[in-house]
Parts: structure tokens; C-alpha cells; sequence
């Protein structure tokens, strides 16, 4: 069964750091690899889809890297600012009947201070 | 294009109540799916499906059922509500195509409680 690890839970850095979040994950075979951000009380939106077979996606400030062999993924944000505060998921899919089916890892809580 | 659009937003139910969340999705996607997320949690599948009547059970399918009788709406039913069926219920959809490229969009959700 497919297990999902995000590390750390909670993470607060100053404004303007750059800062790494860890997604780690138990079996390589997957499809792809999904960053998600989530606000406070609201949906889920994709930051970063990253194929099993490339090693990393960039999005602006945002670059997400992915180690099928070793299980890992990071997502890398440069320059952080206030507007990033948010929990980051990862989710990584294998396919079968349900096309895509996604497991989530349990996030990491992102305050950003100005 | 609305995307995936849910409703209620809220809802506080009584243990043993039932009721539906509705999901619908304008992007003529053939998959969708039914997540919950308890807090602090990531999100886990409770059903999905991959076409109009054809729907099967996810990690956590016990005590909710659901339905798919057209391409737009995933209704997923909850028939006698427990307090640990209190959390954010998100639906979801995707292209049809089997595809490393397959991305999943998400509704806004419907924050339940059961007291």
C-alpha cells in the first residue's frame, strides 16, 4: 500500500527566505507526482505535475524535483513572500480503473512571516 | 467554464440524519471522484467513477454510497451520519485518457459536521 510522507507538518520562515518542503513516498511505481497548495478553508488547487518519467517541473518561483528510485520529491520555493502562507500537499498516482488514483501525504502548514 | 462545483458549502447534520452533497463538473471529464479530509489530514478517497454507471469503492467507502447517472454529477450520499463522518468533502474530476498528464481539478468542498 502506497504511503505518503510530507516533512515537516509546520514550517514558519521570514519573509524572503527559500525555503525546501519534502514529499516522500513508498513504492516508485507512480505515474506522477501533484504538488498542491490548499488555503485555509478552501479547495485544492495544482501547483506542479510532475510526469514519473522527468526529474522536475518549474512554475515562477516554484521548482518541484522528483527521485522515483530513492521515493522523494521537493518542492523548492525561492523568495518566499506573506501571499505564500498556505499547507502544501503532495499526491502521488498510480494508475488502474480509476485512471489516476491519488494518494495524499498529510501536508505542510506554510506561515510565511513579512 | 464553472469547473467542478459543489454544494452545500456548510452543512451541520444530527447523528443518524441523511443527506446528499451534490458535485457537478462542466469540462465533460469521465472520471470523477469523492475525497474527505479530516484535519491535519490529506485528503482520501471515499468512491470514484470513470463514467456515467459505473462507480466503485475507494480507501474509505463505508457509510456513504453514490451514484453516476450522467456525465456532469457525482452525488455522494451520506444515509445515517456518525460524528466521524464530520469532515471537508472535496470532489474532483479528470480526463478520460490514460495518461501520466492526467491532472485531477478540485471543487471549493463542503465542510460537514455531525454532532
Amino acid at each position: 500500500k502506497q504511503e505518503v510522507t510530507q516533512i515537516p507538518a509546520a514550517l514558519s520562515v521570514p519573509e524572503g527566505e527559500n525555503l525546501v518542503l519534502n514529499c516522500s513516498f513508498t513504492d516508485s511505481a507512480i505515474y506522477n507526482l501533484q504538488w498542491f497548495r490548499q488555503d485555509p478553508g478552501k479547495g485544492l488547487t495544482s501547483l506542479l505535475l510532475i510526469q514519473s518519467s522527468q526529474r522536475e517541473q518549474t512554475s515562477g518561483r516554484l521548482n518541484a524535483s522528483l527521485d522515483k528510485s530513492s521515493g522523494r520529491s521537493t518542492l523548492y520555493i525561492a523568495a518566499s513572500q506573506p501571499g505564500d502562507s498556505a499547507t502544501y500537499l503532495c499526491a502521488v498516482s498510480r494508475h488502474n480503473n480509476a485512471g489516476n488514483m491519488l494518494t495524499f501525504g498529510g501536508g505542510t502548514r506554510l506561515m510565511v512571516k513579512p | 467554464n464553472a469547473g467542478v462545483t459543489q454544494t452545500p458549502k456548510f452543512r451541520i447534520l444530527k447523528i443518524g440524519q441523511s443527506m446528499t452533497l451534490q458535485c457537478a463538473q462542466d469540462m465533460n471529464h469521465n472520471y470523477m471522484y469523492w475525497y474527505r479530509q479530516d484535519p491535519g489530514m490529506g485528503l482520501k478517497l471515499i468512491y470514484y467513477s470513470v463514467g456515467a454507471g459505473i462507480t466503485d469503492k475507494g480507501e474509505v467507502p463505508n457509510g456513504y454510497n453514490v451514484s453516476r447517472s450522467t456525465t456532469e454529477d457525482f452525488p455522494l450520499r451520506l444515509e445515517l451520519a456518525a460524528p466521524s463522518q464530520t469532515s471537508v468533502y472535496f470532489c474532483a474530476s479528470s480526463y478520460s485518457q490514460v495518461s501520466s498528464y492526467n491532472e485531477q481539478f478540485f471543487g471549493p468542498g463542503t465542510r460537514l459536521t455531525v454532532l
